[in-house]
């Protein structure tokens, strides 16, 4: 079926290295694909999204890349700090859910001092 | 900025009874959503409205309805609660179909 993947569901990372979620889809059709950033007891907001027509944006130390020939998309986070510790979300529209965004299971992202 | 409100942060209800949870949204989108959170399960479609009086399924419809009366309001009902419904309830809303939401800050039901 149509679903969105995404992976690890945890990372552990040192202050100062790099974090990269990966996501997977698989409806076609689908042209749009944001991050949420939920950090704990609060509200997913949106930090990065892209659309199909282009394959890299960044916003300061954020980054997300798209490969559809492969449907895949990344986020890149650089230089990371421990307020970026929080749950991570991928995104993207499907056909199925009337291009509601379908959302992966998250990843658990935690930056050590 | 946009603003989405849920009625209740927590919430706890007895088995069998029926829960509305209330969503309201104050920058006149045409689109909004309904989803639970489960912890490794992510966020999972329930219903969604592009229009007033218009309701779509999503992909965890049983045991639960929706009511949009008003195009800022939008209702989850739990018509008889079950202990597996104790969950995150996040409500969003969004302007252009498919494109960024804005979520509301959930309610936590617990069901006993």
């Amino acid at each position: 079926g149509e679903n969105v993947e995404q992976h690890p569901s945890t990372l552990s990372v040192q202050e100062g290295d790099s974090a990269v979620i990966k996501c997977t889809y698989s409806d076609s059709a689908s042209n749009y694909f944001p991050w949420y950033k939920q950090e704990l007891g609060k509200r997913p907001q949106l930090i990065i999204d892209i659309r199909s027509n282009v394959g890299e944006k960044k916003d300061q130390r954020i980054a997300v890349t798209l490969n559809k020939t492969a449907k895949h998309f990344s986020l890149h986070i650089t230089e990371t700090q421990p307020e970026d510790s929080a749950v991570y979300f991928c995104a993207a529209p499907t056909r199925r859910s009337g291009y509601a965004l379908n959302f992966g299971k998250g990843t658990s992202l935690l930056v050590t001092p | 900025d946009v603003k989405v409100t849920q009625s209740s942060r927590y919430l706890v209800k007895r088995t069998g009874e029926k829960v509305f949870l209330e969503c309201v949204q104050d920058m006149d989108h045409e689109n909004m959503f309904w989803y639970r959170q489960d912890p490794g399960l992510g966020l999972r479609l329930i219903y969604f409205s592009y229009d007033v009086k218009m309701k779509e399924k999503g992909d965890i419809p049983e045991g639960y309805s929706v009511s949009r009366e008003k195009k800022e309001r939008f209702s989850l009902i739990l018509e008889s609660a079950s202990t597996n419904q104790t969950s995150m309830y996040l409500c969003a809303s969004s302007q252009i179909v498919g494109y960024g939401y804005t979520f509301g800050s959930g309610t936590r039901l617990t069901v006993v």
